[in-house]
């Protein structure tokens, strides 16, 4: 069974960081591309970033390019993503996301619970 | 960037009833890059379409998809009350990979 645990969510003050954690098992992590998404609170959903299976290439949204940055460490099965220049907007759960495929263009078929992150003085 | 707009906003049907919900694309997707979500309450999402027509595993029949080039419709026959959820679409076809806004689908 795919499950996809995030940590490292919480209060931090505008212009600060934060990195968070997505530990995965259940499958052969190096092997898909994984994803980062995110829901503002009472919002929908906002595709934020995604990395290659062999952690080589990366895609961001515009509204994040330059100040979050995603990684993964296949000998560990963990995907992160490094937060910095933190601004309110960037409030949400954020999601680690398993794509269905090693290759760019697939679905998210397994989704993890979440993480908070509340960006506020 | 690719848009996505979904429609109607909120759909409030009877149980057994159909929902048709749309997603329009522009510019204009693959059909390959299409793919539908359902999210309940406090839960997070799950695949359901997956190439505009495709059933993700465990999806009920009752749930179809098709369209092609910028509209596509993501259609749920003999709606039940567990049916009552946020639809959203999704293009791959492009980074970035976005998402619609959402249907609401209320039972009534």
């Amino acid at each position: 069974e795919v499950q996809l645990l995030e940590s490292g969510g919480g209060l931090v003050q505008p212009g600060g960081s934060l990195r968070l954690s997505c530990a995965a098992s259940g499958f052969t992590f190096s092997s898909y591309v994984m994803t980062w998404a995110r829901q503002a609170p009472g919002k929908g959903l906002e595709w934020v970033s995604a990395i290659s299976a062999g952690g080589d290439s990366t895609y961001y949204a515009g509204s994040v390019k330059g100040r979050l940055t995603i990684s993964r460490d296949n000998s560990k099965n963990t995907l992160s993503l490094q937060m910095n220049s933190l601004r309110a907007e960037d409030t949400a759960v954020y999601y680690c996301a398993k794509g269905r495929g090693s290759g760019w263009y697939v679905p998210i078929d397994n989704w993890g619970q979440g993480t908070l992150v509340t960006v506020s003085s | 960037e690719i848009v996505l707009t979904q429609s109607p906003g909120t759909l409030s049907l009877s149980p057994g009833e159909r929902a048709t919900l749309s997603c329009r694309a522009g510019p204009s997707i693959s059909i390959s890059y299409l793919a539908w979500y359902q999210q309940k309450p406090g839960q997070a999402p799950r695949l359901l379409i997956y190439g505009t027509s495709s059933r993700a595993t465990g999806i009920p029949d009752r749930f179809s998809g098709s369209g092609s080039g910028t509209d596509f419709t993501l259609t749920i026959n003999r709606l039940e009350p567990e049916d009552s959820a946020v639809y959203y679409c999704q293009q791959y076809n492009s980074s970035p990979f976005t998402f619609g806004p959402g249907t609401k689908v209320e039972i009534k």
